[in-house]
């Protein structure tokens, strides 16, 4: 079955201790992409990576790393995760032809 | 870069009514314009789409128009059914083999009353 997946799908955490969430494609995808999705402010991209190694600032990219050693791979870094990243975040990888397929999501909170 | 504004916030039909969601955006540019629907506590997944090279597409209960000269793309959703219930988004992007930005729309909220 082609999805996306996302780990882990609910994480309480506090300010300043390092977290990863990790995200896998199964369709060969060379794009993906992180999202935070905040209540009135839809979707917002974080970083977007073109292929293995090729990564990039999207809209909102302060506070978070990226990696993309692999291609299905496509981990989202907090080094030191403060409360304004409470967000429910979504990893995506996008065909040739644009359709954007969306992991479950990752609920966080950062107390 | 891309701005997408999206309206209504949030829109209450009756069951078997029509529902028309509108969104404008910047970068003339674009050329790619998908529907996303996202229900309570799931992922938000592609309804229909629609490249700038054509006016309008139907999906069954489903369309999309798009205004390349007024940079303003409508989601029509007929004989509207309580499933129909759920968050709408639009999005923009210049798509270009396999590369995209997407910027999206806030949302639309879509209550559909039995």
């Amino acid at each position: 079955e082609a999805q996306v997946t996302q780990n882990p799908r609910y994480l309480i955490t506090v300010t300043g201790k390092k977290l990863t969430v990790t995200c896998s494609q199964n369709m060969n995808h060379e794009y993906m992409s992180w999202y935070r999705q905040d209540p009135g402010l839809g979707l917002r991209q974080i970083y977007y990576s073109m292929n293995v190694e090729v990564t990039d600032k999207g809209d909102v990219p302060e506070g978070y790393k990226v990696s993309r050693k692999e291609k299905r791979n496509f981990p989202l870094i907090l080094e030191s995760p403060s409360p304004n990243q409470t967000s429910l975040y979504f990893c995506a990888s996008s065909s040739r032809q644009g359709v954007e397929y969306f992991g479950p999501g990752t609920r966080l909170t950062v107390l | 870069g891309e701005n997408v504004e999206q309206h209504p916030s949030t829109l209450s039909v009756q069951e078997g009514d029509s529902a028309v969601i509108k969104c404008t955006y910047s970068d003339s540019a674009s050329n790619y314009f998908p529907w996303y629907k996202q229900e309570l506590g799931k992922r938000p997944q592609l309804i229909i789409d629609i490249r700038s090279n054509v006016g309008e597409k139907k999906d069954q209960r489903i369309a999309v128009t798009l205004n390349k000269t007024a940079k303003h793309f409508s989601l029509h959703i007929t004989e509207t059914q309580p499933e129909d219930s759920a968050v709408y988004f639009c999005a923009a992007s210049i798509h270009d083999t396999g590369f995209q930005k997407l910027v999206f729309g806030t949302g639309t909220r879509l209550l559909v009353s039995p």
